[in-house]
């Protein structure tokens, strides 16, 4: 079975601009959740969807937006970039929206803001 | 809410030696526990979870972890270290209802000396 797959891995942009990260799920998991990494802050909750519904929102600025397809691909947008949004983008899914339902992680995007 | 403390920012450690990496963790319940690694320029990697029962969980690549309430510890161990064993580990704690956000530790990068 094939993994989190997320596209593209590596993103060059300048301030101002907007990105969309695409992510696709383990087949047959419904769960897709999105986490920021960075040197500074670490790993940190973006947000987390469930049948097309964004169900649980971390501590991020209205800039960062995502959506869920019918088909559980998740997509991440990130508007009006700043230089802080740098980063390592890690996308997880995971069967179901339980508690402790395991989360398999992609190998992530790499998104650099000049 | 829950939080997660890993004290160790680095351990060298020699190959063939024992590892033991720590893992505070904050929750007010029974909490679900993950250990991830990280290679460089990869995704997370789940290593082990503990979600209830046996407190001595066994993971892939002869990785273990045990849960002790008392001390509200989560540490990774694992009998003889490999080179490939390099990587940075993230111990991570989710809540036992609801939504599925994982909190993480800052991560434990470990150095194996030949």
């Amino acid at each position: 079975k094939a993994g989190v797959t997320q596209t593209p891995r590596y993103l060059i942009k300048t301030r101002g601009q907007q990105v969309t990260l695409s992510c696709s799920p383990i087949s047959g998991h419904r769960s897709v959740s999105w986490y920021q990494q960075t040197p500074g802050q670490g790993l940190q909750f973006l947000f987390e969807y469930f049948s097309e519904t964004q169900r649980n929102k971390g501590n991020f600025p209205g800039r960062f937006s995502g959506r869920q397809f019918s088909n559980s691909r998740s997509e991440m947008n990130v508007s009006t970039l700043e230089l802080g949004d740098s980063a390592l983008y890690l996308c997880a899914s995971s069967l179901e929206m339980g508690a402790g339902d395991t989360q398999y992680f992609g190998p992530g995007t790499r998104l650099t803001v000049l | 809410a829950q939080s997660v403390t890993q004290p160790d920012i680095h351990i060298t450690v020699s190959e063939g030696a024992s590892l033991e990496l720590r893992c505070n963790y904050s929750y007010g319940a029974t909490p679900y526990l993950f250990w991830y690694v990280q290679s460089p320029g990869q995704g997370l990697q789940l290593l082990l979870k503990y979600f209830s029962g046996d407190t001595l969980v066994q993971g892939i690549k002869g990785f273990e972890a045990e849960f002790k309430r008392s001390q509200s510890s989560f540490n990774l161990r694992k009998p003889s270290v490999h080179w490939s064993d390099a990587a940075e580990y993230f111990c991570a704690v989710g809540r036992n209802t609801g939504f599925q956000k994982l909190v993480f530790g800052t991560g434990t990068r470990l150095l194996v000396s030949p």
